[in-house]
């Protein structure tokens, strides 16, 4: 069965510096990794997604991520964070029957 | 592009009686729907798989006579909690995904509170 970790339930990191949110996955097969974003008391919304070809995927709002086999992750980055990033970000692997195995969730608080 | 609805956003129901969520795809066709429950500051948990016309496929642990599912069209499934009970209080979000093995697209959530 897929699995997805999400090691860090916060990251906090001042405005205008770069973030990384961290997941690492374990699925048999070649992977289909998602990112989405939670605001409070809202659905979630799609950021980007890998399924194949070039190792770095770039998403909504300027994100992007980096699919890494080797190392099985797939971090989320933004070279520079706005406060309104400042949401709950879901990384999510799909599985058999078209099945979204999420994360745990980070919280990520971006600062002044 | 694919966006998808829920209604209500919110409910508050008394405990015992039941309460319908419809999950509309505006604007694309959804063969498989999904519903999903979420507890707070807790990841998501899929309840149960809905293919149009055919019976929904309950995840383990889900109770299929509490949670009805029904997907009349390619555009709508609903999520119909019956009897509920204060325990039952959750945030049930819906997805729809245009293709098989595609991105889901999700709604905003449904708020429910059984007094």
């Amino acid at each position: 069965a897929q699995s997805v970790a999400q090691p860090e339930d916060q990251v906090n990191v001042a405005e205008g510096n770069p973030l990384t949110v961290k997941c690492t996955y374990s699925v048999s097969g070649n992977p289909y990794l998602f990112w989405y974003v939670q605001y409070p008391n809202r659905g979630l919304q799609f950021l980007l997604k890998y399924i194949t070809g070039d190792n770095l995927v770039k998403g909504s709002y300027g994100f992007e991520a980096e699919f890494n086999k080797s190392q099985t992750s797939f971090h989320l980055k933004k070279p520079s964070a706005l406060v309104s990033d400042s949401a709950l970000y879901f990384c999510a692997v799909l599985g058999g029957g078209n099945k979204l195995t999420f994360g745990t969730g980070t919280q990520l608080k971006v600062e002044l | 592009g694919a966006v998808v609805s829920q209604h209500p956003s919110w409910v508050i129901c008394k405990s015992g009686t039941s309460v319908k969520i419809e999950c509309r795809s505006l604007d694309f066709q959804a063969t498989t729907m999904f519903w999903y429950r979420q507890f707070p500051k807790q990841s998501l948990m899929l309840m149960a798989t809905s293919n149009e016309g055919s019976k929904a496929t309950y995840e383990q642990g889900v109770e299929k006579d509490k949670f009805l599912i029904n997907h009349a069209s390619l555009t709508l499934s609903t999520l119909t909690v019956t009897s509920a009970h204060p325990e039952d209080s959750s945030f049930y979000i819906c997805s729809a995904s245009p293709l098989v093995a595609d991105t889901q697209y999700f709604g905003p959530g449904t708020r429910l509170t059984v007094l």
